[in-house]
């Protein structure tokens, strides 16, 4: 079945340490993004990246880092500059050409710094 | 000011009500529009797309699209208690960047 999988589902993190989290799909799509949602609020955008080794900062970057050297995986790492890193973190992915914005999730990674 | 407001809720409902969510937004330049569905702890997952102004209907629920009055809506006809899980709209351009709003809780009561 094609889909979005994330690892892990959850991790648990000391502060001041870097954390990375796997985003692989296997729909073929070239669009890839990650987004952060807390607790009321709804989805803001990390990263997204529209082909392989290109990517562009969105909304709330700093204190994270992604890289896409396939276009099947797309991993994100929270490092110690992210001052508020506990959240739930979702990957996504898009077909390219079609800017409708319509996007196929993943199952979520949940960080919990201690 | 955010670019998209949901109605917050939570929202109780009775099994067979119809339920109605509700989104406003600002920029102009949004033409797509969607609606997702979250259950706990779950990744969301697309309900409706839509383009243009007007309705569109699938099953039980109903997506709305006023642009004339940047509104948008999300009908849910005979609600089931399968139904409880937090609603998100979001909204894009032609970038195909979506913003999304916060999110309305419902839950189904039996």
């Amino acid at each position: 079945d094609g889909g979005i999988t994330q690892s892990p589902k959850y991790l648990f993190r000391k502060e001041g340490q870097n954390v990375t989290l796997s985003c692989e799909q296997n729909l073929n799509h070239d669009a890839m993004y990650w987004y952060r949602q807390d607790p009321g609020q709804g989805l803001r955008l990390i990263y997204y990246s529209q082909i392989v080794n290109d990517f562009q900062k969105g909304d709330i970057a700093e204190g994270y880092s992604v890289s896409r050297e396939k276009k099947e995986s797309f991993p994100l790492t929270v490092t110690s500059a992210q001052k508020n890193p506990t959240a739930f973190y979702l990957c996504a992915s898009s077909t390219s050409g079609r800017a409708t914005g319509e996007l196929f999730f993943g199952e979520g990674s949940r960080l919990t710094v201690l | 000011q955010k670019e998209v407001e949901q109605d917050p809720g939570p929202l109780s409902v009775p099994e067979g009500a119809i339920v109605s969510l509700n989104c406003t937004y600002s920029n102009s330049a949004f033409q797509y529009f969607m609606w997702y569905r979250q259950y706990s702890r779950k990744g969301p997952e697309l309900l409706m797309y839509t383009y243009s102004s007007g309705n569109k209907e699938d099953g039980r629920f109903t997506a709305q699209v006023d642009k004339s009055s940047k509104y948008i809506s999300l009908f849910i006809r005979d609600s089931q208690p399968s139904d409880s899980a937090t609603y998100l709209c979001a909204m894009s351009t032609n970038a195909g960047k979506s913003t999304f709003g916060d999110g309305t809780t419902l839950t189904v009561k039996p």
